[in-house]
């Protein structure tokens, strides 16, 4: 089975601290994916790696940075965390070539 | 542009009943379709998929079948279990780009 992991389940952090979320995949994935989940928008693609520091903006980049120095570990920064960045925050792998993606299970993350 | 309209919820149907989740897409060419399934305070995980027309995905006793002609992926069960609420997301893949759903919650009671 394909294990996608995540940093931590629950976060909280003030406004305007740095934020790292990690996440990690145990079954050799090309692809990594992050997206924040917010109701009554579904999921939107904050960004996504095809290869080891190779990266792409998604539908909403902005106030988001990613890192990927190892293929099975795929970073999510905030550079100064906002209350509007309160949101949970999946990750997800794929393999190129196949279609499915597999998610991690969320981090949700809140900034007072 | 590609897209995946759902049907809004929330659903609330007695244990036992048929249950059915409409989703259309959007789409050029030839995607691949699936059912996310996301338990209260978890990630999504893959429930079933179809990769091209009249293909039927199943897990779980729920299926849904890919109908090109009416760019329609409709998820059912035949008698759903209290185990079962939870958010159901269709999602479309198509190359690099993955669409989903807003998702439609269905609460299950006893």
């Amino acid at each position: 089975d394909v294990k996608v992991t995540q940093s931590s389940r629950y976060l909280v952090k003030r406004t305007g601290e740095k934020v790292f979320l990690e996440c990690v995949q145990d079954m050799d994935h090309e692809n990594m994916f992050w997206y924040r989940q917010d109701p009554g928008l579904g999921l939107r693609l904050i960004y996504f790696s095809y290869d080891v520091k190779m990266k792409e903006k998604g539908d909403i980049p902005e106030g988001y940075s990613v890192s990927r120095e190892k293929k099975e570990r795929f970073s999510l920064i905030l550079e100064s965390a906002s209350t509007n960045q309160t949101s949970m925050y999946l990750c997800a792998s794929r393999r190129t070539g196949f279609h499915e993606q597999y998610f991690g299970p969320g981090t949700r993350l809140t900034v007072t | 542009g590609d897209s995946v309209t759902q049907m809004e919820g929330p659903v609330t149907l007695s244990e036992e009943a048929f249950l059915t989740i409409n989703c259309t897409y959007t789409a050029t060419g030839y995607p691949s379709l699936f059912w996310y399934v996301q338990y209260p305070g978890e990630g999504l995980q893959l429930l079933l998929k179809a990769t091209k027309a009249d293909d039927k995905g199943s897990n779980k006793g729920f299926e849904a079948t890919y109908r090109k002609e009416t760019t329609s992926f409709h998820l059912e069960k035949g008698s759903v279990q209290v185990s079962d609420s939870a958010v159901y997301f269709c999602a479309l893949s198509k190359g690099n780009q993955f669409y989903f759903g807003t998702g439609t919650s269905l609460t299950v009671i006893p």
